[in-house]
């Protein structure tokens, strides 16, 4: 699995968009980007995927520079509930390797 | 995305003993792996629970400390054995549906296990 470089903590105002960046230089050509987040005392949340192209679902929005070394987490409109560890992995399949993540505070 | 149902969800235990948790999800997985997460620390794999064979162990994880079995595709369990307070985490059994990297793992929400 690709190493990934996240920053510990970022702050968000209740609202805004919340843009999480993650740098993944090392990532192999089938290795996919995910992105997870976690609650305090709850299992971690699959949140969105990718391999090459930008991808949206119902939760966020992914970005993945075409050289592949980055990728930006958007959440569109970041509420309370959003305050969680985000997870930024790159995978090829199997088992997953976590990082520290970054600590994402939402405040009012 | 399946439904992972972990017990127990957190136990106290004595130094020395050992401890079962189990995993149960609701649809046949083709894969299946356990967690740990020590306090205030992201999550380190133990292990790829195989049905019908030995669990496949990542460095520093062995099989006498944690004895996995995952007898079909919906069912694993994990022993923490002869435990000290060094064990004490959260240990988390994780799901996919694929070998290939575009299938997400869904993760169960933990066992909270603490040692005295």
């Amino acid at each position: 699995d690709a190493k990934t470089t996240q920053p510990p903590s970022m702050d968000c105002a209740e609202g805004r968009a919340a843009n999480l960046p993650c740098n993944h230089s090392t990532i192999s050509g089938n290795e996919y980007v995910y992105w997870y987040r976690q609650i305090h005392s709850q299992g971690p949340q699959y949140i969105i995927h990718g391999l090459k192209n930008n991808e949206t679902n119902e939760m966020a929005s992914l970005i993945i520079t075409e050289d592949r070394k980055s990728s930006t987490l958007i959440l569109p409109h970041a509420t309370l509930r959003d305050t969680a560890v985000y997870y930024c992995i790159g995978d090829g399949g199997g088992d997953m390797r976590f990082g520290a993540g970054t600590r994402l505070t939402v405040k009012p | 995305s399946a439904v992972i149902s972990q017990k127990p969800s957190r136990d106290i235990c004595q130094r020395g003993t050992s401890l079962t948790i189990q995993c149960q999800v609701d649809s046949q997985v083709t894969m299946m792996f356990w967690y740990r997460q020590q306090p205030g620390q992201s999550l380190t794999l133990i292990a790829t629970a195989n049905q019908g064979s030995e669990a496949t162990y990542e460095s520093g994880f062995v099989i006498d400390k944690f004895p996995i079995s995952r007898p079909n595709l919906t069912f694993s369990t994990l022993t923490v054995s002869n435990m000290s307070p060094e064990d004490s985490s959260i240990y988390l059994c994780s799901v996919s549906d694929g070998f290939l990297g575009n299938q997400p793992q869904h993760f169960g929400d933990g066992t909270r296990l603490s040692i005295l």
